[in-house]
């Protein structure tokens, strides 16, 4: 199957810092990735969707400036949280589509985040 | 309205034997996708199983089969012959329409453990 990797796999940063979290289709080309974010025993809530070349487009209530999307290329999508603070702390995972239009999209590992 | 419930927040079974965990949906889209994952204390998320709104029979993925209720909404996941490392937390998700670049509802997860 499609393999989507992410880096880095966990990250411990300092409360005002940003991070940048990158998530990439290791076998095929995503012309669409998916940001989601996950508090301890929660579902998955989707951020953003970011398509390549494009602007993201943002789900109501995320703020666009504190989470930045780039998807340069059709391999890689990139986020990062701008002067994280502690409330940022979570497990953010990407999905990638398929470019040849298979019904599944695929997950990444997740990226762990702690903001101290 | 929720798009994806999971009214099942914890679940036990004993190894061997079959468990039923329940996903109902709402959607007024006559086209549309439905997901089980499976997410281990690692976080990543492992595509189980996949049912189409089209889809004449259940879908069956080795002990994974998916209950396809199409009036009643449901899509509920049956495991088999349950083992030690089923053990973990399970979403269904749907993704409403045919473009699969379009994003996944996801359930609040049911927490499977199996006991020995």
């Amino acid at each position: 199957g499609a393999v989507v990797s992410q880096h880095p796999s966990w990250v411990i940063c300092k409360s005002g810092t940003s991070v940048k979290i990158e998530c990439r289709s290791l076998d095929f080309q995503a012309t669409t990735m998916f940001w989601y974010r996950q508090f301890p025993k929660q579902s998955l809530m989707l951020m953003a969707t970011s398509n390549e070349g494009s602007k993201a487009t943002y789900e109501q209530g995320v703020e666009k400036d504190k989470f930045l999307i780039n998807h340069a290329s059709l391999t890689l999508s990139t986020l990062t949280v701008t002067s994280a603070h502690p409330e940022d702390s979570s497990f953010y995972i990407c999905s990638a589509r398929d470019f040849t239009g298979s019904y599944e999209q695929y997950f990444g590992p997740g990226t762990r985040l702690t903001v101290t | 309205a929720q798009k994806i419930t999971q009214t099942q927040p914890g679940m036990f079974v004993q190894e061997k034997e079959a468990v039923t965990l329940d996903c109902t949906y709402d959607t007024s889209d006559p086209s549309y996708g439905l997901f089980w994952y499976k997410q281990p204390s690692s976080g990543e998320m492992i595509f189980l199983i996949y049912q189409g709104s089209y889809d004449q029979q259940n879908a069956t993925e080795g002990r994974y089969s998916l209950n396809f209720q199409k009036a009643r909404k449901s899509a509920n996941l049956v495991i088999s012959a349950s083992q030690l490392g089923d053990s973990a937390m399970y979403f269904c998700a749907m993704r409403e329409g045919s473009n699969t670049g379009n994003q996944f509802y996801f359930g609040t997860g049911t927490s499977l453990t199996v006991i020995p």
